[in-house]
């Protein structure tokens, strides 16, 4: 089975601090994306990554910085964070298409809260 | 830029009953699939079905089953038999054939199943 890790289930930060959050995966794929998950407005892709130190923006970027420096691992980074960011964060993983569309895998999610 | 749209928030149906969830999608493109997740209660998300554009017949997955109509952009999953764990948030996401990775997710529709 493939298993998409997260290391927070719940975090509680203060309005300007860094904050990391991590994602790991154990199946070797490729893309690693980073969502949030917000009521009402879904999934919004916030970056993406297709191989180790590459990146691509997605939908929301915004406040956001990612880091891949090795295959498993994905790291989101809020370099000063804000109210606005309270939200859901779901990391996910696919292998990279080659044909068709494999499917995503994702982990449990950090529920952040900013105060 | 392609939308996925959900239109139903919540929906609700006795335990054992057939409900329906409905998706539209818009995208100039002619080849995509077309994906439902569910997003258990505290729980993560996966994969439930997935339909290819280029393919006229409807996905099935044991009691999961879609009705795909390309011409009027809609992607609907019907729930058969529905049970106490189909309750969940379930979500419609599109994908190019090609391309980059990004996956495009609806609002999601909230389905609780009354016992």
């Amino acid at each position: 089975d493939v298993k998409v890790t997260q290391s927070s289930r719940y975090l509680v930060k203060r309005t300007g601090e860094k904050v990391f959050l991590e994602c790991v995966q154990d199946m070797d794929h490729e893309n690693m994306f980073w969502y949030r998950q917000d009521p009402g407005l879904g999934l919004r892709l916030i970056y993406f990554s297709y191989d180790v130190k590459m990146k691509e923006k997605g939908d929301i970027p915004e406040g956001y910085s990612v880091s891949r420096e090795k295959k498993e691992r994905f790291s989101l980074i809020l370099e000063s964070a804000s109210t606005n960011q309270t939200s859901m964060y779901l990391c996910a993983s696919s292998l990279l298409r080659t044909s068709g569309s494999p499917p995503q895998y994702f982990g449990p999610g950090t529920r952040l809260l900013v105060l | 830029a392609q939308t996925v749209t959900q239109s139903q928030p919540e929906m609700s149906v006795q335990e054992a009953e057939t409900v329906t969830l409905s998706c539209t999608y818009d995208t100039s493109e002619s080849n995509y699939y077309l994906f439902w997740y569910k997003q258990p209660p505290s729980r993560q998300m996966i994969l439930v079905i997935r339909q290819e554009a280029y393919k006229q017949q409807n996905a099935t997955e044991n009691r999961f089953s879609v009705n795909f109509q390309k011409a009027a952009k809609s992607f609907s999953l019907k729930i058969s038999d529905s049970q106490l764990g189909d309750t969940a948030m379930y979500f419609c996401a599109f994908i190019f054939a090609f391309g980059n990775e990004k996956l495009t997710f609806g609002t999601g529709t909230r389905l609780t199943i009354i016992p």
